[in-house]
């Protein structure tokens, strides 16, 4: 069972373009981490949203948390060739110490 | 300060072999996790260690997966006796208590078997 859905799987765009990558669950989480991955390394944290509702900007991106803490959003405004990689939610369902990840975005930005 | 540690990076090993992956987490870091990443089926948490302790295995495939953490500074992921399925990239990873939920990873032990 897949806890953490995150689409669309796979997002080809031209420089400049923006984009939106969701991440949803049906179990409420205490705080959700989005993460980038580059071939041949492992995931690099990019945020952590913990209240719901809440909104972080990072530069070009902007994570924000559902309100019942069971979604979260990022949004990248001009993307740019460095923006590609696999973008990866994670996060603790509510009462456990398991952490997991979503289905993750491949992302591909072209020049 | 040295992140977490896995060796080796690369393996390719005969179907039927016994494959040992190495993990040194962050010295402090109380947890550790185990994962396997494969294009079909994503980052997959495999098992995870508190305090060098096995909290949640539920996540490892099958009998041919054992993992251990006999102390704080050393883990080890085994496969044994290795198939072709189970060629993929294994992370660990750790954190620790009263960080948030930062997780940092290794590099990764890219597995194939042939």
């Amino acid at each position: 069972t897949q806890l953490l859905e995150q689409s669309p799987q796979f997002l080809s765009i031209q420089e400049g373009e923006n984009l939106t990558v969701y991440c949803n669950s049906s179990s409420v989480f205490s705080s959700l981490q989005w993460y980038r991955q580059e071939p041949g390394e492992g995931p690099v944290l990019l945020v952590t949203v913990v209240t719901g509702g809440e909104v972080k900007k990072l530069k070009r991106l902007t994570f924000q948390f559902g309100d019942a803490r069971k979604d979260s959003s990022l949004h990248i405004t001009a993307a740019q060739p460095g923006d590609t990689g696999l973008y990866l939610c994670a996060g603790y369902p509510s009462g456990t110490y398991k952490y997991i990840f979503g289905t993750g975005t491949r992302l591909k930005v072209l020049a | 300060d040295a992140g977490v540690i896995q060796s080796p990076r690369h393996e390719v090993t005969e179907m039927g072999q016994e494959v040992t992956l190495r993990c040194k987490p962050i010295s402090g870091h109380d947890y550790l996790f185990w994962y396997r990443q494969t294009m079909m089926r994503g980052l997959e948490l495999l098992i995870y260690f508190n305090n060098n302790v096995p909290i949640d295995d539920s996540g490892m495939p099958e009998d041919r997966f054992s993992a251990k953490m006999p102390n704080a500074s050393f883990s080890t992921l085994k496969i044994q006796p290795s198939e072709p399925r189970d060629s993929a990239v294994y992370f660990c990873a750790s954190r620790r208590t009263g960080s948030g939920n930062t997780i940092y990873f290794g590099e990764g032990s890219w597995l194939t078997v042939v």
